[in-house]
């Protein structure tokens, strides 16, 4: 079964410091994943897409990775500020018969304190 | 540019009741894709209009149902509401789709509430 798990469940860090969300998944093989960010009360907003063939992107302060061998993602938010407090979801798009469609994780909730 | 506008923001139904929710995308977007999210499942994709066409479907008994018209706005249709259902349901608009590398774009949603 395709399925998408992202760890830890949840994270507290202080103002000014870096953390990694995992993301791993079993979903083969796979059109490209993405890392949404989503603030509390309102949709998602695309982070990052990276293709099978991609092991890196960046926007800004948030860089994703991936290692398509060990089915890892993972996503790297550094010196983070108070607007960084969100949940941070990881979606797969398997490549199936010709069309696709989106497994998502369950997210992992970021709470930034200064 | 104007986002995605999701219509209504909030709504209060009872069991047995039916209920219509309005998608309007993204100024020449024609993809527009539906999803639910609920705190235990997370988010779970509907299905994908493309040109007034469903291009793709999640697994979604047949009570949910969508269409798109010629402007691209999309309306998603729930029967026979279940208690179940209460959740918050967004909608994304892209280009031509998400399966490629287009940018999703989401609306904030709209909030089911079963009764």
């Amino acid at each position: 079964k395709n399925q998408v798990e992202q760890s830890p469940q949840s994270l507290i860090i202080l103002e000014g410091k870096n953390c990694t969300l995992q993301c791993n998944y079993t979903v083969s093989p796979f059109s490209n994943l993405r890392w949404y960010k989503q603030d509390t009360g309102r949709g998602p907003v695309s982070l990052t897409i990276m293709t099978f063939s991609e092991n890196t992107k960046s926007n800004g302060r948030y860089t994703a990775t991936l290692d398509a061998d060990t089915k890892q993602s993972s996503l790297h938010i550094t010196a983070s500020q108070l607007s960084d407090s969100a949940s941070y979801i990881c979606v797969v798009s398997p490549t199936t018969s010709g069309t696709y469609k989106y497994i998502f994780g369950t997210g992992t909730r970021l709470k930034v304190l200064a | 540019k104007a986002g995605v506008t999701q219509t209504p923001r909030y709504l209060i139904k009872t069991r047995g009741q039916q209920v219509t929710l309005s998608c309007s995308p993204i100024s020449g977007h024609r993809s527009v894709s539906w999803y639910q999210q609920t705190p235990g499942q997370g988010l779970q994709f509907l299905f994908e209009y493309f040109s007034e066409t469903q291009r793709n479907k999640g697994n979604f008994p047949g009570r949910f149902s969508g269409r798109q018209f010629s402007n691209s706005r999309s309306e998603m249709n729930v029967s026979t509401l279940e208690l179940g259902d209460s959740a918050l349901y967004l909608c994304a608009s892209s280009y031509s789709g998400g399966g490629r590398q287009n940018i999703q774009y989401f609306g904030a949603g709209t909030r089911l509430s079963v009764l």
